[in-house]
């Protein structure tokens, strides 16, 4: 079954530092989405990408993250100077049809970020 | 009101029993609902899709009330396995799904 696969896992890094996290969506998919949970929280819309650009951000994607697809598989998050508050699992997803229509987003495994 | 508003629970029920959830959300020009379940420390999955008054699928029923703006959620016939939390989730933008807060559930044996 085809599924969205994250990298890396868990990641630890120092404040301040930048960070990318990696996403391959289903190959099909058109619709690609960050979304972030920090611990006990509720899951988080941060940015959605369509066509080759951002469709859609929340006021927590600031100018401190971007999203790339650098090639036709990857989809990808920076962090540019991460602080603390950003510490939390991001889960990549990505649906066939715009996520408002049929609402089946597939989600990958999440990457956790600890920024220390 | 909250865009996606759940009771958070947790919610503690035998084997067997039935169980309901509802969630309120504040958007009125939302067309179409879904319920999420998600797994202790794992990503969030589809569980179903509520688009007109109703849907059912097995032992789960998801139910919507326009006028008072909340879905709800029915799992009869409890199993161990049912045990997770379950999210709300509701179109809020032109592609964004704003999910709730979840709603824990634990069936006990």
């Amino acid at each position: 079954e085809p599924e969205v696969t994250q990298t890396p896992s868990h990641q630890v890094t120092q404040m301040g530092q930048e960070v990318i996290l990696r996403c391959v969506p289903i190959s099909n998919h058109l619709y690609f989405y960050w979304y972030r949970q920090i611990l006990g929280q509720k899951v988080e819309f941060l940015v959605s990408f369509y066509n080759n650009e951002i469709s859609e951000k929340s006021e927590i994607f600031d100018d401190q993250f971007s999203v790339e697809r650098p090639d036709g598989s990857n989809f990808t998050l920076k962090i540019r100077s991460t602080k603390l508050e950003d510490s939390a699992m991001y889960f990549c997803a990505s649906s066939v049809t715009a996520g408002y229509d049929t609402g089946e987003l597939f989600f990958g495994e999440g990457s956790r970020l600890t920024v220390l | 009101r909250k865009e996606v508003e759940q009771d958070p629970g947790p919610f503690n029920v035998p084997e067997g029993a039935t169980v309901a959830f509802n969630c309120t959300y504040s958007n009125s020009a939302s067309q179409s609902f879904f319920w999420y379940r998600q797994d202790c420390r794992k990503e969030p999955k589809l569980l179903m899709s509520v688009y007109s008054s109703g849907n059912e699928d097995g032992r789960f029923t998801a139910q919507l009330n326009r006028a008072s703006q909340y879905i709800s959620l029915l799992i009869r016939d409890s199993k161990l396995s049912d045990s997770a939390t379950y999210l709300c989730v509701v179109p809020t933008g032109r592609r964004a799904l704003t999910f709730g807060s979840g709603t824990r559930l634990q069936v006990q044996p």
